[in-house]
């Protein structure tokens, strides 16, 4: 149990287009999920909170019209990297959280390439 | 704030050998939980253990254990018998109690290699 997937698993795009990620819970409901960024051979920083029916809440840094997120179900939240320029090449990795619980279940990441 | 502190970058062991990776955190939290999560490469983020600050039994998962030190704020993972696919980069983890927004606050990660 606890399955979390995302879609798609690698993009690359030209700089300028928007790209959509999406993350599911595929076997729970969450009501929780976030989103993550990681540079290669570093730790996750988060980006933001996404919360099921209301605005995401957005770490320091982070530009809520650059990454605008979503959170349209209990068992979906989606990413779009609006206007995307080659310095948003990353690993992006979503989590989602079971009920109450206090784990964080991973999604298996997606990895962005703006030419 | 919390911070959480993994301060060997990269470590190697022989295969069916045991090794132990440290984490220290800072917090003036009583209720927290702890994990460590493991990376292999490719990249799925998978849970390893995790344990609770108000249980003073180190939590345990077949190869893998911890040793916890509350007043210390230590919260080593042990892993015994390495095998092969335990190469990955680890990290520590830390989160306040649930009363809050359940973030994570991660480590910068341990790599270790696992050789036959």
């Amino acid at each position: 149990g606890a399955v979390v997937s995302q879609h798609p698993s690698r993009v690359i795009c030209k700089s300028g287009t928007s790209v959509k990620i999406e993350c599911r819970s595929l076997d729970f409901q969450a009501t929780t999920m976030f989103w993550y960024r990681q540079f290669p051979k570093q730790s996750l920083m988060l980006m933001a909170t996404s919360n099921e029916g209301s605005k995401a809440t957005y770490e320091q840094g982070v530009e809520k019209d650059k990454f605008l997120i979503n959170h349209a179900s209990l068992t979906l939240s989606t990413l779009t990297v609006t206007s995307a320029h080659p310095e948003d090449s990353s690993f992006y990795i979503c989590s989602a959280v079971q009920g109450a619980g206090e784990t964080q279940y991973f999604g298996p990441g997606t990895r962005l390439l703006v030419l | 704030a919390q911070t959480v502190t993994q301060s060997q970058p990269e470590m190697s062991v022989q295969e069916a050998e045991t090794v132990t990776l440290s984490c220290t955190y800072d917090t003036s939290e009583n209720n927290y939980y702890l994990f460590w999560y493991k990376q292999p490469p490719s990249r799925q983020m998978i849970l390893v253990i995790r344990q609770e600050a108000y249980k003073q039994q180190n939590a345990t998962e077949n190869r893998f254990s911890v040793n916890f030190q509350k007043a210390a704020k230590s919260f080593s993972l042990k892993i015994s018998d390495s095998q092969l696919g335990d190469t990955a980069m680890y990290f520590c983890a830390f989160m306040r109690g649930r009363s809050n927004t359940g973030k994570l606050i991660f480590g910068q990660g341990t790599t270790l290699q696992v050789k036959p």
